[in-house]
């Protein structure tokens, strides 16, 4: 299997516009999460889907940030207006069933905002 | 509230000696999971070692076992016969069914291996 696919690997835009990162989870995988990883703040869940569906986006540090999964195998984070405190590793993990399961990551998009 | 906790920010061990990365966790739930990842410098997420909550037995994965004391509810990862190739960040996480089994991390530990 390929893995969890995300793209771009590095985003680089300007104040005010929108980014939208991208990720394909593992074939099968029905559980998908958006992590942000800075240095400040570590690992930070974001927002959580099973089967597709939003479970918890208590971690969406405001509106402008929006997450969607129109289907099992592409999900989106978008950032709309994007602002330098959003600079960050944007990470995407899924996992097999909504249980004890591990979660396997993508390698992450690097957004710098400036 | 801090659900998960590791205390070292950074820890250093010389190459061939075990070491011992801490975590301690918070729940009120009868059943959860608990993982340790591995962040390389090179920035993946690499899943190491997982252990249940009812797991009567420590959880083993090669080189790496998991010190799980579920009355102290501690999850400490050892490291036997550590490599230069094991210098990382450490991450600690958990999975509670009591919140939907959503995946959250500790602030991790720096592992420096020295030759």
């Amino acid at each position: 299997d390929a893995g969890v696919i995300q793209s771009p690997r590095h985003e680089v835009t300007e104040m005010g516009q929108e980014v939208t990162l991208r990720c394909k989870p593992i074939s099968g995988h029905n559980s998908l999460f958006w992590y942000r990883q800075t240095m400040m703040r570590g690992l930070e869940l974001l927002i959580y889907f099973n089967n597709n569906v939003p479970i918890d986006d208590s971690g969406m540090p405001e509106d402008r940030f929006s997450a969607k999964m129109p289907n099992a195998s592409f999900s989106t984070l978008k950032i709309q207006p994007s602002e330098p405190r959003d600079s960050a590793v944007y990470f995407c993990a899924s996992s097999l069933g909504g249980g004890y399961t591990e979660a396997f990551f993508g390698q992450g998009t690097r957004l710098t905002v400036v | 509230a801090q659900k998960i906790t590791q205390t070292q920010p950074g820890m250093f061990v010389q190459e061939k000696e075990a070491v011992t990365l801490d975590c301690t966790y918070d729940t009120s739930d009868p059943s959860y999971g608990l993982f340790w990842y591995k962040q390389p410098s090179s920035g993946e997420m690499i899943f190491l070692i997982y252990q249940g909550s009812y797991d009567q037995q420590n959880a083993t994965e090669g080189r790496y076992s998991l010190n799980f004391q579920k009355a102290r509810k501690s999850a400490n990862l050892v490291i036997s016969a550590s490599q230069l190739g094991d210098s990382a960040m450490y991450f600690c996480a958990m999975r509670e069914g009591g919140s939907n089994y959503k995946l959250t991390f500790g602030k991790g530990t720096l592992l420096t291996v020295n030759p």
